[in-house]
C-alpha cells in the first residue's frame, strides 16, 4: 500500500458528461501529480500541485481541470467527456515538488461509453 | 509529452537471463527513479537515485545515476517470471517530474 488513495476505482459514464476523480496524498506529502495512461501507453503528465498551488502543467486538455484543497487532497475534473478520454488516471504524491520520490495510487479506470 | 527517452521499448527474455534498460534526457535531473507497473495497477517505486554516479541495488535490481545527470540505467539479474511488467524511469528536478515511455518486459519460463 503506497498510502495514496484514489476514488473511485472504476467509473463508467456517457459522452458529454462530467466526472470528478479524487486523490488523497500520503500523510505529509505536499505535492500531487496527475497522470493519464491510455491502453498500453505510457504515463502522460497532466498537472501538478504543490501545497495548494499549481506548479506545472503538462498536456492537459482545456476540458480538464484540477485543484488541491487546504487539506491537500486533490480533485481532477473531466468535462464534456469523449470516448478518447477513456483511460487510467493516476495520482502520485511526494513530499516536495521534485527531487524526492513520488508514490502512486491504484488509479481510477474511466470508461466513457 | 515525454521528455525522457527510454529504451528498449520492449524485451522478450528467457527466465534466468539478465536485463538492461536505460533512460536518457537532454535535460539534467536531480533525481532518477525507477518504477514497475503490473497490469491495471499503479506504478510501484523500485529504486531512487539522488546523486550523480550513484549505484544502488534492491535485491536483483541495480540502477545507476549517470555522471552527466542526463541518464540512468536499470539492470535486473537472473530474471524470474514475476519480473514481467512495464518498467518506467522518471527524472525529477525542482517541481517537475517526467516519465519515460516504459519498457515492457516479458519473461518466458
Amino acid at each position: 500500500d503506497s498510502g495514496v488513495t484514489q476514488t473511485p476505482k472504476h467509473l463508467i459514464t456517457a459522452t458529454g458528461q462530467r466526472v470528478t476523480l479524487r486523490c488523497s496524498p500520503r500523510s505529509g506529502d505536499l505535492s500531487v501529480y496527475w497522470y493519464q495512461q491510455s491502453l498500453d501507453q505510457g504515463l502522460q503528465f497532466l498537472i501538478q500541485y504543490y501545497n495548494g498551488e499549481e506548479r506545472a502543467k503538462g498536456n492537459i486538455l482545456e476540458r480538464f481541470s484540477a485543484q488541491q484543497f487546504p487539506d491537500l487532497h486533490s480533485e481532477l475534473n473531466l468535462s464534456s467527456l469523449e470516448l478518447g478520454d477513456s483511460a487510467l488516471y493516476f495520482c502520485a504524491s511526494s513530499y516536495q515538488g521534485g527531487n524526492t520520490e513520488a508514490f502512486f495510487g491504484q488509479g481510477t479506470r474511466l470508461t466513457v461509453v | 509529452g515525454q521528455q525522457l527517452n527510454q529504451s528498449p521499448q520492449s524485451m522478450f527474455i528467457q527466465e534466468g537471463e539478465d536485463v538492461s534498460m536505460n533512460c536518457t534526457s537532454s535535460s539534467i535531473f536531480n533525481t532518477w527513479l525507477w518504477y514497475k507497473q503490473d497490469p491495471g495497477e499503479g506504478p510501484v517505486l523500485l529504486i531512487a537515485l539522488y546523486k550523480a554516479g550513484e549505484l544502488t541495488s534492491n535485491g536483483r535490481l541495480t540502477a545507476q545515476f549517470g555522471i552527466t545527470r542526463k541518464d540512468s540505467f536499470l539492470n535486473i539479474s537472473a530474471s524470474i517470471p514475476s519480473d514481467v511488467g512495464i518498467y518506467f524511469c522518471a527524472g525529477a528536478r525542482f517541481n517537475d517530474m517526467r516519465f519515460g515511455a516504459g519498457t515492457r518486459l516479458t519473461v518466458k519460463p
